[in-house]
């Protein structure tokens, strides 16, 4: 069956130092995958999207890398701040032409001042 | 401001009563969904519609039902055959075909 795997383990950083989320899946072909960020008590919001054809994406300190072959992508947040504390979701599309994503179940984030 | 609301925040319902829950947007999308949360959960998808008068069931819609007449409005009713209606819910919208989803902030159901 299809499975999308995030740790369900919090990650406790320090601030300045990197984050490194990962997202694993098995029995999808996804054409790109999205991550999100959600905040206690409210809706996800989007952040970074990486197609099946990039291994690699930035947009100020957030990074996304997308390993087909290995079936994982990486979320890295650099210069972490406790402002990033959060959970982030991956959701992954499958190839086909769906738009529907399919979401992890997320990994919180807590950067320690 | 553009964006995607969800009324109530908090909502209490007693078994066996149906309850609407109000999503509406004002981002011109054409894609509008449903989502439910629970804790340590991911987000499943109860319906979704791509066009106004038309929807589709999601991953478990079963005591859930839509409704979509409008075009920047997805009311979500969960009806008394849903046995385990608490949960936070959660509405999002996109332009047809795209793929970022906008979210609402969410209601929070609880049955008592």
């Amino acid at each position: 069956s299809q499975k999308i795997e995030q740790n369900s383990e919090a990650l406790n950083i320090q601030e300045g130092k990197t984050a490194t989320l990962t997202c694993n899946y098995t029995n999808y072909s996804p054409a790109y995958l999205q991550w999100y960020r959600q905040d206690p008590g409210r809706g996800p919001v989007f952040l970074l999207l990486i197609r099946e054809n990039e291994k690699e994406k930035r947009k100020e300190r957030l990074k996304v890398t997308f390993d087909t072959t290995l079936k994982q992508s990486l979320f890295h947040i650099t210069a972490s701040q406790p402002a990033d504390s959060a959970t982030y979701l991956c959701a992954l599309h499958a190839s086909g032409g769906s738009y529907i994503p399919t979401f992890g179940r997320g990994t919180s984030l807590i950067v320690h001042p | 401001d553009g964006g995607i609301t969800q009324s109530p925040k908090y909502l209490f319902r007693k078994e066996g009563q149906n309850v609407t829950l109000s999503c509406e947007q004002n981002l011109n999308h054409d894609a509008m969904y449903w989502y439910r949360q629970d804790p340590g959960q991911g987000l499943r998808l109860i319906y979704y519609s791509q066009i106004v008068n038309d929807f589709q069931k999601g991953d478990i819609a079963e005591g859930y039902s839509v409704s979509r007449e409008k075009k920047e409005s997805f009311p979500l009713t969960v009806t008394s055959a849903q046995k385990n209606p608490t949960a936070f819910y959660l509405c999002a919208s996109s332009i047809a075909g795209a793929n970022e989803q906008f979210f609402g902030p969410g209601t929070r159901l609880t049955v008592l």
